[in-house]
């Protein structure tokens, strides 16, 4: 069956350390690979997108990686601040650029 | 980046009666909207997608006669839950792809609506 597999333990870090999260699949075929942020009682916002010919991107203190032969995307936040705490959902886009099935996220906690 | 409103953002509803929940596009027109539901430490489950003009697609297991869906025009879509029950009480989602540029392939999500059942 498909899974997507996040890390559903809380991730607590030091601030000014890089955290790192990791999303896991099996038996899909993404076209596309997203990662969302969520604060509690909101509804997830967009933080980036990676294809699945491409490996790495990056935007500003975020880094993410793509290998679709282990079916694994890594989401990194380098510098850590106390307001990146929130839960970081991971999510594949398929079937045509337009089904999204999401993780069920990792909380971030960054301890001042 | 491309506004999506949620109207209420939350509602308290007696056993059995029906609520309307409003999804709307503030700055670009939206021809296919997302509804999904959220329970606590659980994923956003897809319920459903909104086509304008046409009926909604259901995901398997989602009653499309409990979750009436009416997408009426390119910027707003409402999810009606009909006799609602304690356990369609939740964290309900919508939302729509970005309409292009820098916006493409990017999906813009509600700020969700909280719904309690008595």
């Amino acid at each position: 069956s498909q899974k997507i597999e996040q890390n559903s333990e809380a991730l607590n870090i030091q601030e000014g350390k890089t955290a790192t999260l990791t999303c896991n699949y099996t038996n899909y075929s993404p076209a596309y690979l997203q990662w969302y942020r969520q604060d509690p009682g909101r509804g997830p916002v967009f933080l980036l997108l990676i294809r699945e010919n491409e490996k790495e991107k990056r935007k500003e203190r975020l880094k993410v990686t793509f290998d679709t032969t282990l079916k694994q995307s890594l989401f990194h936040i380098t510098a850590s601040q106390p307001a990146d705490s929130a839960t970081y959902l991971c999510a594949l886009v398929t079937g045509g650029y337009q089904k999204v099935t999401f993780g069920i996220g990792t909380k971030l906690q960054v301890i001042p | 980046g491309a506004v999506v409103s949620q109207h209420p953002s939350w509602v308290i509803c007696k056993s059995g009666t029906s609520v309307k929940i409003e999804c709307r596009s503030l700055d670009f027109q939206a021809t296919t909207m997302f509804w999904y539901r959220q329970f606590p430490k659980q994923s956003l489950m897809l319920m459903a997608t909104s086509n304008e003009g046409s009926k909604a697609t259901y995901e398997q297991g989602v009653e499309k006669d409990k979750f009436l869906i009416n997408h009426a025009s390119l910027t707003l879509s409402t999810l009606t839950v009909t006799s609602a029950h304690p356990e369609d009480s939740s964290f309900y989602i919508c939302s729509a792809w970005g309409a292009g540029g820098s916006s493409y392939n990017e999906q813009f999500f509600g700020p969700g609506t909280r719904l309690t059942v008595l």
